[in-house]
């Protein structure tokens, strides 16, 4: 079956654009984590949904990003303003409704922000 | 502070060779250590996932190791490949549902 997806894959805006990232976790799938990505590091944690409710956004680093998940599918990720610090890859991630201790994640490509 | 450190930062090896992996961690309290394969431009991929009592895990050529009590991990990679060459990334698992995300080890598999 389908994989998580997300796009676009590839985006480049100018500082203090907005700009608005789509993921499509697998069908079925209750949990989805994004995280931010910078070039030769591992993924951080921003935020986490089950179904549409956001229960964890403490890795959000500013009131400019902002999560949704309105309908428990299709979450987007926005972020005001951008700044150059942004520039990095957004991972999206999604897992099955499972035993907490051993719930695996599936990740999507990724969408690469460029601020320029 | 929870984290999670991996060395080395980059690794260099011929194809056909075994190699070692290392992760360390200070995640409290501890539900499980996974280890992600991610090649450039994609997501990452689970390797291997290991709860408290599992001290070893395997996949295919891949060998994980978990010691509970000195926090620390290890993969093992045999008779590596040219498509071993990846990102690997050692995300452990708190209870509560928090991941926890090494800086990952940059593996490259020459000819």
């Amino acid at each position: 079956g389908a994989g998580v997806s997300q796009s676009p894959r590839y985006k480049v805006a100018k500082r203090g654009q907005d700009v608005a990232l789509r993921c499509d976790p697998i069908s079925g799938h209750v949990s989805l984590f994004w995280y931010q990505q910078a070039l030769g590091q591992g993924p951080e944690f921003l935020t986490y949904f089950q179904n549409e409710a956001q229960l964890d956004k403490s890795g959000l680093p500013s009131d400019r990003f902002f999560a949704e998940r309105p309908e428990g599918s299709v979450s987007t990720l926005k972020i005001q303003r951008t700044q150059q610090e942004d520039s990095a890859v957004y991972l999206c991630a999604s897992s099955p409704p499972r035993q907490e201790g051993t719930r695996e994640q599936y990740f999507g490509p990724g969408t690469r922000l460029t601020v320029t | 502070k929870n984290q999670v450190e991996q060395s080395p930062q980059s690794l260099i090896i011929l194809e056909g060779k075994n190699c070692t992996l290392q992760c360390n961690y200070t995640v409290s309290p501890f539900s499980n250590l996974r280890w992600y394969k991610q090649d450039t431009g994609r997501g990452p991929v689970s390797l291997t996932i290991m709860t408290f009592s599992e001290n070893t895990k395997s996949n295919g050529r891949y060998t994980a190791t978990l010691d509970a009590d000195t926090k620390q991990s290890s993969l093992h990679i045999t008779a590596s490949q040219l498509s071993d060459s990846a990102s690997y990334i050692c995300v452990v698992s708190a209870i509560g549902n928090q991941f926890y995300f090494g800086t990952g080890t940059s593996l490259t598999v020459i000819p």
